[in-house]
C-alpha cells in the first residue's frame, strides 16, 4: 500500500494561488520509477489530468493549464505539490493527487480535497 | 490531445446480467514495439477516488473481481462487467496512456436495473 493524502486551503480566492500538497506514506517517493500525479474533478463532471512530476525532477504538464501550473517534489519530506496560479471559479473541484506507476497505470490515488474559487 | 469518448453515458442492468460499456480514442493506442494498448479503466464510486480496475487494456489490478474484463486493441475498446454485482455501481471511465496530456473519457455511469 502507498498511501496518499491531499492539504490544502479548501477556500481561495479568484485570481490567487491554489497550493496543494501531496504527502506519501509507505516508501520513499524517489524510490522506484514512479511519476506523482495530479487529477481534478468538478462536482458531476469528468477527470482532468494536470500533470505529473518524475522522481528526477522532470515534469509534464496538460497544455490546457501549463502556463499556471507549477508541480515541484520535495523529497525531504515525501511529499510532492501542486501551484495553480491564478484560479478562476472554473477551477474548483476535487484535486487528486496519485501515483503513475509501471507503464502509466494509476494504481494508488488520494482521497481528494475539495478547493473552491470564491470571494 | 487524444479525446476519449465512451458510450453509453449510462446504463441499467439487473444483477447478475452483464453490462458492457465501449470506449473509443481519437488515435490508437496500440504500440507496436511492444504491441500493448495504452489504455486504463476506473471504477469510481460516489465521494471515493477513482480505482484502477485494467490496464493495457485488459490486464486485471490485483485484487480486481474476475467479473470484470477488458477487450479491445487499436481505437475501440470494452469494459465488460460479466455478473453485475450490487458493489459495481458507480461510474467507469477509461484513460489513455499513450501520451500527454493524459486524457480520461467523459465517464458511464452503471446502476442497477
Amino acid at each position: 500500500q502507498v498511501p496518499l493524502q491531499e492539504s490544502g486551503p479548501g477556500l481561495v480566492k479568484p485570481s490567487q494561488t491554489l497550493s496543494l500538497t501531496c504527502t506519501v506514506s509507505g516508501g520513499s517517493i524517489t524510490r522506484g520509477s514512479y511519476y506523482w500525479s495530479w487529477i481534478r474533478q468538478p462536482a458531476g463532471k469528468g477527470l482532468e489530468w494536470i500533470g505529473r512530476i518524475y522522481t528526477s525532477g522532470s515534469t509534464d504538464y496538460n497544455p490546457s493549464l501549463k502556463s499556471r501550473v507549477t508541480i515541484s517534489l520535495d523529497t525531504s519530506r515525501n511529499q510532492f505539490s501542486l501551484n495553480l496560479n491564478s484560479v478562476t471559479a472554473a477551477d474548483t473541484a476535487m484535486y487528486f493527487c496519485a501515483r503513475e506507476g509501471a507503464g502509466g497505470k494509476g494504481d494508488y490515488w488520494g482521497q481528494g480535497t475539495l478547493v473552491t474559487v470564491s470571494s | 490531445d487524444i479525446v476519449m469518448t465512451q458510450s453509453p453515458d449510462s446504463l441499467a442492468v439487473s444483477l447478475g446480467e452483464r453490462a458492457t460499456i465501449n470506449c473509443k480514442s481519437s488515435q490508437s493506442l496500440l504500440y507496436s514495439p511492444n504491441n500493448k494498448n495504452y489504455l486504463s479503466w476506473y471504477q469510481q464510486k460516489t465521494g471515493q477516488p477513482p480505482k484502477l480496475l485494467l490496464y493495457w487494456a485488459s490486464t486485471r489490478e490485483s485484487g480486481v473481481p474476475d467479473r470484470f474484463s477488458g477487450s479491445g486493441s487499436g481505437t475501440d475498446f470494452t469494459l465488460t462487467i460479466s455478473s453485475l454485482q450490487a458493489e459495481d455501481v458507480a461510474v467507469y471511465y477509461c484513460q489513455q496512456y499513450y501520451s500527454i496530456p493524459r486524457t480520461f473519457g467523459p465517464g458511464t455511469k452503471v446502476d442497477i436495473k
